[in-house]
């Protein structure tokens, strides 16, 4: 099947310091890229869509300039958690939508961030 | 408001039993229907649904979708151990947007 990348698995850092997670597709191109959030025992939170070349599409009540995200290229995708608070540890996952319109969507391995 | 639910949201059984899981939907601008198999990691794809009537198998999973009665369900035979996981349900819609159920929690008895 296809691959998604995302790195890192773990991360973690300082209260008010800013990190970065891709998301790579290895065997396709993806137009469409998504960025969620996963609490413990709970689903998946679609937090943006991100398209190649355009700004993404943030859900309601997700903070634009806290999440930046980046589409630089049809197999990548970059979330950066800016001025990172303790709250915003979580588990981040990536997915990436094979093909243009009905194509299937792939995950990424996910990101454990923690912020101390 | 758009919505995925899913039944039950946990379910304990025996190893060998035969296991049923439950989505139904209601979205605006329905494209196809996935299901996902959620371990420790990121969910894994299993299946994805876009006519009615038409069952999918792998090995011992099977699915199949009602676009009238707005349904999926994905059964599970022979049940193993390492089938234990979390299953999601999500409906992709035609604006990319996608929309997760909460999941079912399955929990497989030796």
């Amino acid at each position: 099947g296809a691959v998604v990348s995302q790195h890192p698995s773990r991360v973690i850092c300082k209260s008010g310091t800013s990190v970065k997670i891709e998301c790579r597709s290895l065997d396709f191109q993806a137009t469409t890229m998504f960025w969620y959030r996963q609490f413990p025992k709970q689903s998946l939170m679609l937090m943006a869509t991100s398209n190649e070349g355009s700004k993404a599409t943030y859900e309601q009540g997700v903070e634009k300039d806290k999440f930046l995200i980046n589409h630089a290229s049809l197999t990548l995708s970059t979330l950066t958690v800016t001025s990172a608070h303790p709250e915003d540890s979580s588990f981040y996952i990536c997915s990436a939508r094979r093909g243009l319109t009905t194509g299937e969507l792939f995950f990424g391995e996910g990101s454990r961030l923690t912020v101390l | 408001e758009d919505k995925v639910v899913q039944s039950p949201l946990s379910l304990v059984v025996h190893e060998g039993d035969t296991v049923t899981l439950n989505c139904s939907y209601e979205v605006t601008n329905f494209r196809s229907l996935l299901w996902y198999k959620q371990e420790k990691k990121a969910p894994t794809f299993l299946f994805m649904l876009t006519s009615s009537g038409i069952e999918k198998k792998s090995g011992r999973l099977s699915s199949i979708l009602d676009k009238k009665e707005l349904f999926s369900i994905l059964n599970i035979t022979a049940t193993q151990t390492g089938d234990s996981a979390v299953y999601l349900c999500a409906v992709d819609q035609r604006d990319d947007k996608i929309i997760f159920g909460k999941g079912t929690r399955l929990h497989i008895l030796p």
